[in-house]
Order: C-alpha cells, then sequence, then structure tokens
C-alpha cells in the first residue's frame, strides 16, 4: 500500500496562487493515476483533477469548476504530484486529498490510497 | 456531466441494525460505481468498487450492488465503527463524480 502526505496548504488571498504537493511512499507510483479531491467546509467530496502515469502519456482531466484555473504534474524521481492553484476565488476554501487511483480496468478506477489532506483557506 | 444522488441524506440507526443506502446516477453508469466511508478529520475510505467488489480488507458485512442507473451499499449489522459518512462515486465518464453523501449516526 502506498502512504500520501499532502503539504503546502494555507490563507492565501483571492486572486492569489498556491501550490500543494502530495508526497507518496511505501511503493513506487510511477505507474499511478492520482487524482486530487477536496471537501469544503460543511460539504461532500469534490473530484478536482487527475494525472495518468507517465507510461499513459502523463495526461489530465480537470472538473469544469477549475478548468483552465488548476495544474496537476508530477515528478517520477520524486515520488511527488503538484496541485498548482492559480486565481483562486473563496469557493477553493476547502481540505484538498490526494489519491491514487486503482484500475480495475482500464477506464474503471477507484480511489484507492489517500492522503490526510492540507488546508487552503481563500480569504481577504 | 454525470450527476449522483442519495437517499437519505442522513439516518439514525442503532448497532445491529441493517442499513441500506441508495444512490442513483442521472444516465446509465454500468457498474462503474464506488463507494467510500468518511470519518471526519481523516482520509476517506475505499469500500465497494465496480458496484459489488469489496476493497481488501473491508469487513464483509459491507455489501454492494446494482448496475445502470440505480446502486445500493448495505451494511448487514451496523457496528459502532460504522457512524459515519457514506459516498457513492461514478468513474464512467472521464470526469468521476461523487455523490452528495449519507451521513449514518447512532440512534
Amino acid at each position: 500500500e502506498v502512504q500520501l502526505v499532502e503539504s503546502g496548504g494555507g490563507l492565501v488571498k483571492p486572486g492569489g496562487s498556491l501550490r500543494l504537493s502530495c508526497v507518496a511512499s511505501g511503493r513506487t507510483v510511477k505507474d499511478a493515476w492520482v487524482s486530487w479531491v477536496r471537501q469544503a467546509p460543511g460539504k461532500g467530496l469534490e473530484w478536482v483533477g487527475r494525472i495518468k502515469s507517465t507510461s499513459d502519456g502523463a495526461t489530465t482531466d480537470y472538473s469544469v469548476r477549475v478548468n483552465t484555473r488548476f495544474t496537476i504534474s508530477r515528478d517520477d524521481s520524486k515520488n511527488t504530484f503538484y496541485l498548482q492553484m492559480s486565481r483562486l476565488q473563496s469557493e477553493d476554501t476547502a481540505l484538498y486529498f490526494c489519491a491514487t487511483e486503482e484500475r480495475w480496468t482500464y477506464s474503471g478506477t477507484y480511489f484507492d490510497s489517500w492522503g490526510q489532506g492540507a488546508l487552503v483557506a481563500v480569504s481577504s | 456531466d454525470i450527476q449522483m444522488t442519495q437517499s437519505p441524506s442522513s439516518l439514525s440507526a442503532s448497532v445491529g441494525d441493517r442499513v441500506t443506502i441508495t444512490c442513483r446516477a442521472s444516465q446509465t453508469i454500468s457498474i462503474y460505481l464506488n463507494w467510500y466511508q468518511h470519518k471526519s478529520g481523516k482520509a476517506p475510505r475505499p469500500l465497494i468498487y465496480a458496484s459489488s467488489s469489496l476493497q481488501s480488507g473491508v469487513p464483509s458485512r459491507f455489501s454492494g450492488s446494482g448496475s445502470g442507473t440505480e446502486f445500493t451499499l448495505t451494511i448487514s449489522s451496523l457496528q459502532p465503527d460504522d457512524f459515519a459518512t457514506y459516498y457513492c462515486q461514478q468513474s464512467f465518464s472521464p470526469l468521476p463524480s461523487f455523490g452528495p453523501g449519507t451521513k449514518v449516526e447512532i440512534k
């Protein structure tokens, strides 16, 4: 099983930027798909975006709500994944989790290992 | 976008009760449906994937069923550790989406 640890959360002003990191340990994740999922205060889980494995082209997908503002990247040499967030809005205030996506078919996936989350607060 | 709904949004039950949670998709998703348990301040835990496959290490009192647009998660005999919020999630679309959650509370 892989362990994930997020970092980089904090308080940022509206319109600002922040980068979260997700470090994986326990096994290599070079073939892993990794997603970011967030939970706003008092709300449910919301998928933010994913990055596929390097062997799958490291392609990315994003939810409509964050597309063009958020960018996910990976550094397999460091077993680390990043969520770069820009033009942040108050609605982006949330606990951000990274999670590996286990595939039971090529397109059928579920979120297997999760980190504990990094808190992002957007406020003036 | 595929929209997911869950019912009920919350329920109160006692230890030993049988609990059923329903999840519906806005369009057919075959069996591309997963269930998670989430306790506040902790990482979500996968329970069921592909509608009915039990994740390794998950107790057998949890089971899932359904296909198409309607799915259920059943806890056969509720245990103290099971009080949490449960989410369904579809992976049929390239853009996954979660249901709004069902909070299971102690009666």
